[in-house]
């Protein structure tokens, strides 16, 4: 069965600085993964997601995320951060031919001014 | 484009009330999940649906929660009678696919609280 582990609830950075959060994930079969963001009452909305092209994955908003299957990781980073990154990140796992996609509890992003 | 419509927004309701939520997808998404979402944690799956069928409804507790989809667009969620444990966010979500590497689109959510 696949899971997917978000290290650290909350994650506070200083405007401009570097943002970190980490995202691991037990697989039996090479997975698809996604990072989510949401925004206060909003719903979810997708950064990016990996399905087994590159390994360093593009998305929205400066953000990018790097698969690396050896440490079975998927950290979301963006160089510098900005106010308006502050909101709920969600990682997600799923397989290859099978139909569920389960999620991470979430982590925090404050940034400070 | 208009994104996946939710409603209501939020309700409070007595526990062992009866609730209803509401659900209109994206135009043309065939496939309609609805996830339970409890303070702190991640979405939960409880129902899936592709067009009509409810392909996986394996996490819906099935002795108080029902859902339906007719004509395979919008969808309503109920819980009959509410439990204090019910009190959570319910999630909506579409996609065009029905595969995992499918993009989900999320609505905003309806909050329960339920006294």
């Amino acid at each position: 069965a696949q899971s997917v582990t978000q290290l650290g609830s909350h994650v506070s950075v200083s405007e401009g600085a570097l943002v970190l959060l980490r995202c691991n994930y037990s697989s039996s079969v090479p997975p698809y993964l996604f990072w989510y963001v949401q925004y206060p009452n909003q719903g979810l909305q997708l950064l990016l997601k990996y399905t087994s092209a590159a390994t360093l994955v593009k998305g929205i908003n400066g953000f990018e995320a790097e698969f690396k299957k050896s440490e079975t990781s998927f950290h979301l980073t963006k160089p510098s951060a900005h106010m308006s990154d502050a909101a709920e990140y969600f990682c997600a796992v799923s397989l290859t031919g099978g139909f569920k996609t389960i999620f991470g509890a979430g982590t925090r992003l404050f940034v400070k001014a | 484009e208009a994104g996946v419509v939710q409603s209501p927004r939020y309700k409070i309701i007595e526990k062992k009330q009866p609730v209803a939520f509401w659900c209109n997808p994206i135009s043309g998404h065939n496939t309609l999940y609805w996830y339970l979402q409890n303070l702190g944690q991640g979405p939960e799956l409880l129902i899936r649906y592709e067009n009509e069928e409810a392909v996986d409804d394996s996490q819906l507790p099935k002795d108080r929660f029902s859902a339906e989809r007719l004509k395979g667009v919008d969808s309503t969620l109920k819980i009959q009678p509410a439990e204090l444990g019910d009190s959570a966010v319910y999630l909506c979500a579409s996609s065009l696919g029905t595969g995992t590497s499918s993009v989900q689109f999320f609505g905003p959510g309806t909050r329960l609280t339920v006294l």
